[in-house]
């Protein structure tokens, strides 16, 4: 089982439509977790943080993680063309100074 | 402020050449890391430095693989003698000691360079 799994989709949805896109894992001592947004040929960047279990809101998008689950969420509201991209959803098992460990992404097209 | 530099953004190698990456951390990052796309595979860890030292580089392929980060000057992954399968976009990233956030939270994010795209033929 690898340690991170994403449906790498792609995903195509309507202009205004809400995006959930998830993302499970293996490794239980996880417990930094983030999202990133990839548009086609740039680099990752940070999208969102959690720490641990919780929710948390930002404008438009909202992180979900479910420790006992071991499963992460991200949720685009009023999703946008410019919402377009390759979204990868990564985890840590300690705050800085560690690797990374990525999703391979899943590709998601906003249509107007 | 600029970003994490990477350079160059795209290379052509024969097979059995070698290839050098060069990556510039952003300003006050002295934290780097290599990490290597391949096409319709997620980011995959490769190598972790500080200046003058190899944190972790338990990511990197045994042979034909090196990476340094000197004192002075970027970081370098090199690739000697490269093949076919090693033709994938290389991302840089970086991370200054300590980050702490506009909320006062250490977030130990990642600042990405716009990748390298290595083409073997």
């Amino acid at each position: 089982q690898k340690e991170v799994e994403q449906d790498p989709g792609p995903l195509s949805v309507p202009e205004g439509a809400i995006v959930s896109l998830n993302c499970t894992y293996s490794n239980s001592a996880f417990q930094y977790f983030m999202w990133y947004r990839q548009y086609s040929r740039k680099g990752p960047e940070l999208l969102m943080y959690t720490y641990s279990s919780g929710n948390k809101e930002d404008g438009r998008f909202t992180a979900q993680v479910d420790k006992s689950s071991k499963y992460i969420s991200l949720f685009i509201r009023d999703s946008q063309p410019s919402d377009s991209a390759t979204y990868l959803c990564a985890m840590s098992a300690r705050q800085a100074g560690t690797a990374l460990i990525f999703g391979k992404g899943t590709t998601l097209s906003v249509s107007s | 402020n600029a970003g994490v530099m990477q350079n160059p953004r795209h290379l052509v190698r024969r097979r059995g050449q070698e290839a050098r990456l060069r990556c510039s951390p952003m300003k006050g990052h002295s934290h780097v890391y290599w990490y290597r796309q391949l096409p319709e595979e997620g980011l995959k860890f490769m190598v972790y430095l500080q200046k003058e030292n190899i944190i972790d580089e338990s990511g990197m392929p045994k042979e034909r693989f090196s990476a340094e980060f000197p004192k002075e000057g970027p970081s370098i992954l090199r690739i000697q003698q490269v093949v076919r399968g090693d033709s994938a976009a290389y991302f840089c990233a970086s991370s200054p000691v300590n980050l702490v956030s506009t909320s006062g939270v250490n977030t130990g994010e990642l600042f990405f360079g716009e990748g390298s795209r290595l083409t073997v033929l």
